[in-house]
């Protein structure tokens, strides 16, 4: 069964440098999402991307984040400038053009130091 | 108010129990619903779709209540491996497609 891959999957970073988080959607889905998730919180929405634009962001995703399909596979959530409050787990989901539901990466867990 | 709730558990049952969760949504104007379920530092795993009509799946069934705003996910029969975090997540409305998610039950099941 086809599943979202990301990489890597723990990264340690010290405040105030970038990392690249990556993910590999499902071959065949048109969606790709970011979420984040703060230990002991709830999973939040970071940003969607279609045809290789942001179709929605949230509050969270500001200047500091970007997201990019540098080719048509990988799909990549930059951090320029990381806080110790990006500290989290970082979910890549993507779904198929026909249905609602979306299916969720391993996470990458990124602990800000 | 929160856009999704959920009563945070901890749920303790014994194998072979049938326990139920709830979930109440605040934007009347939410089309999609679903169950998610969430191990210990993994990702959201689709456990099902929730339809209007209510749909049932193996030991797992989700109802839809769009007057009350509210879902329901009952589990017969629990297992020792159906312990995780349930997470209640919502479409808020036809203009987004993002998920909103609920801080989720969690449900223990006990030998």
């Amino acid at each position: 069964e086809p599943e979202v891959t990301q990489t890597p999957s723990h990264q340690v970073t010290q405040m105030g440098q970038e990392v690249i988080l990556r993910c590999v959607p499902i071959s065949n889905h048109l969606y790709f999402y970011w979420y984040r998730q703060i230990l002991g919180q709830k999973v939040e929405f970071l940003v969607s991307f279609y045809n290789n634009e942001i179709s929605e962001k949230s509050e969270i995703f500001d200047d500091q984040f970007s997201v990019e399909r540098p080719d048509g596979s990988n799909f990549t959530l930059k951090i320029r400038s990381t806080k110790l409050e990006d500290s989290a787990m970082y979910f890549c989901a993507s779904r198929p053009p026909d249905r609602y539901e979306q299916y969720f990466g391993p996470g990458t867990r990124l602990t800000v130091t | 108010r929160k856009e999704v709730e959920q009563d945070p558990g901890p749920f303790n049952v014994p194998e072979g129990a049938t326990v139920a969760f709830n979930c109440t949504y605040s934007n009347s104007a939410s089309q999609s619903f679903f169950w998610y379920r969430q191990d210990c530092r993994k990702e959201p795993k689709l456990l099902m779709s929730v339809y209007s009509s209510g749909n049932e799946d193996g030991r797992f069934t989700a109802q839809l209540n769009r007057a009350s705003q509210y879902i329901s996910l009952l589990i017969r029969d629990s297992k020792l491996s159906d312990s995780a975090t349930y997470l209640c997540v919502v479409i808020p409305d036809t203009g987004r497609r993002a998920l909103t998610f609920g801080s989720g039950t969690r449900l223990q099941v006990q030998p």
